[in-house]
């Protein structure tokens, strides 16, 4: 199975901060790297697909990038909706496996 | 627009099965995997397998094989996934979510989730 590993774990930030996450596969996936953002007691909400590419309606703040084995999510201004865990998840091969998920709090 | 509803809550004995219906509506069913990802509480997700909602044809994975079925039916345009063998461990929010028409294994629509929790 591809390991997929996020970091950090958790970040505290603030509005309209620029931030990072990253999302490392263990083995090279080309670019079949999904980014999907949660919020407590609701489903994941698919943000990116194919490393890049912005899903319909997802705010253009939102960005990734990436290719092989090392992946980023960014997030160019932080907005208060932001405020969530955050999970990469490949979809290389089967089974399709997810990263541990990034918490991103309000600093 | 694309809604997957699913069925309430479940309390199970450890040792029981557990079948999970998810209903969906605002596009065509039989165009469309239908995968089943699962989240134990304060958990990551964790994929399960997924069903050919046109050809019923299936792959788990394989930490399931054995006890985890799908199955659909294209008159109601529902899926199925039915646990067996239940665990405490199995004790988590299931949800059904379909491919993206783009995208293989790109989930793009969600259920709600379906808690099941599990006793001994």
């Amino acid at each position: 199975d591809i390991q997929m590993t996020q970091s950090p774990s958790s970040l505290s930030a603030s509005v309209g901060d620029r931030v990072t996450i990253t999302c490392r596969a263990s083995q090279s996936i080309s670019t079949s790297l999904n980014w999907y953002q949660q919020k407590p007691g609701k489903a994941p909400k698919l943000l990116i697909y194919a490393a890049s590419t912005l899903q319909s309606g997802v705010p253009s703040r939102f960005s990734g990038s990436g290719s092989g084995t090392d992946f980023t999510l960014t997030i160019g201004s932080l907005q208060p909706e932001d405020f969530a865990t955050y999970y990469c998840q490949q979809n290389f091969n089967t089974p399709r496996t997810f990263g541990q998920g990034t918490k991103v709090e309000i600093k | 627009q694309v809604q997957l509803v699913q069925s309430g809550a479940e309390v199970k004995k450890s040792g029981a099965s557990v079948k999970v219906s998810c209903k969906a509506s605002g596009y065509g069913f039989n165009g469309y995997y239908m995968h089943w990802v699962r989240q134990a509480p304060g958990q990551g997700l964790e994929w399960m397998g997924r069903i050919n909602c046109n050809s019923g044809g299936t792959n788990y994975a394989q930490k399931f094989q054995g006890r985890f079925t799908l199955t659909r039916d294209t008159s109601i345009d529902t899926a199925y996934m039915e646990l067996s063998r239940l665990t405490s461990d199995d004790t988590a929010v299931y949800y059904c979510a379909r491919d993206h028409p783009s995208s293989v294994a790109t989930f793009d629509s969600w259920g709600q989730g379906t808690l099941v929790s599990v006793s001994s």
